[in-house]
């Protein structure tokens, strides 16, 4: 079965720190691979997408996610992470030939100190 | 387009009742998706439909809950009886799909469900 572990449920930064937030997936086949974002009191928004090409996608508000096909990951990136990105980040994948049925991760909460 | 439309937004029930809870999806969306969100078990797909079928159902926790959209437009999520376990958020979800394609998935508001 599909599983996906997302590695750290709390991070704490400041701001101008970069930021790396980890994803991994058991599945293999292809699959489609999601960055959903919380932010407090909201509902989930898509933050990026990888469906196939250039393995380095890039998402709004200057996250960017890589897609490691040996290592079955796809961690989120951000350079230099500002106050407004506290939130709770969501990996999430799609095994294509399972429908359209999407595993989420467990969530990783950011808090990030002005 | 306004999104994905939850109602309501927020239920409070005693134990024992019956909740509703409503979706109305985006248009043109042919995939609906219900999700519960608590702090023990995160996000858990409950059930979803392609074209107002159900697809999916084995995230529904027990027989206490039932999901129906009778069309495009609506669906709704019910839990009879209610329990105090069963207090969360639940999110409804649509989503496009395109060649077989799987897209990403809009998330609408959520109802915060309390079962005192």
């Amino acid at each position: 079965a599909q599983s996906v572990s997302q590695h750290n449920h709390h991070v704490i930064l400041s701001e101008a720190a970069s930021l790396e937030l980890g994803c991994n997936y058991s599945y293999g086949g292809t699959v489609n691979l999601f960055w959903y974002v919380q932010y407090p009191g909201q509902h989930l928004q898509l933050l990026l997408k990888y469906f196939s090409g250039d393995p380095l996608v890039k998402g709004i508000k200057g996250f960017e996610a890589e897609f490691i096909k040996s290592k079955f990951s796809f961690n989120l990136r951000k350079p230099s992470v500002q106050w407004s990105d506290t939130a709770e980040y969501f990996c999430a994948v799609n095994a294509r030939s399972g429908g359209f049925k999407t595993i989420f991760g467990a969530g990783t909460r950011l808090f990030v100190k002005a | 387009d306004a999104g994905v439309i939850q109602s309501p937004r927020h239920e409070v029930t005693e134990m024992g009742q019956e909740v509703t809870l409503r979706c109305k999806p985006i248009s043109g969306h042919d995939y609906l998706f219900w999700y519960r969100q608590t702090m023990m078990r995160g996000l858990e797909l409950l059930i979803y439909f392609n074209n107002n079928v159900p697809i999916d159902d084995s995230g529904m926790p027990e027989d206490r809950f039932s999901a129906k959209m009778p069309n495009a437009s609506f669906s709704t999520l019910k839990i009879q009886p209610s329990e105090p376990r069963d207090s969360a958020v639940y999110f409804c979800a649509s989503s496009p799909s395109g060649g077989g394609i799987s897209y990403e998935q809009y998330f609408g508001p959520g109802t915060r469900l309390t079962v005192t």
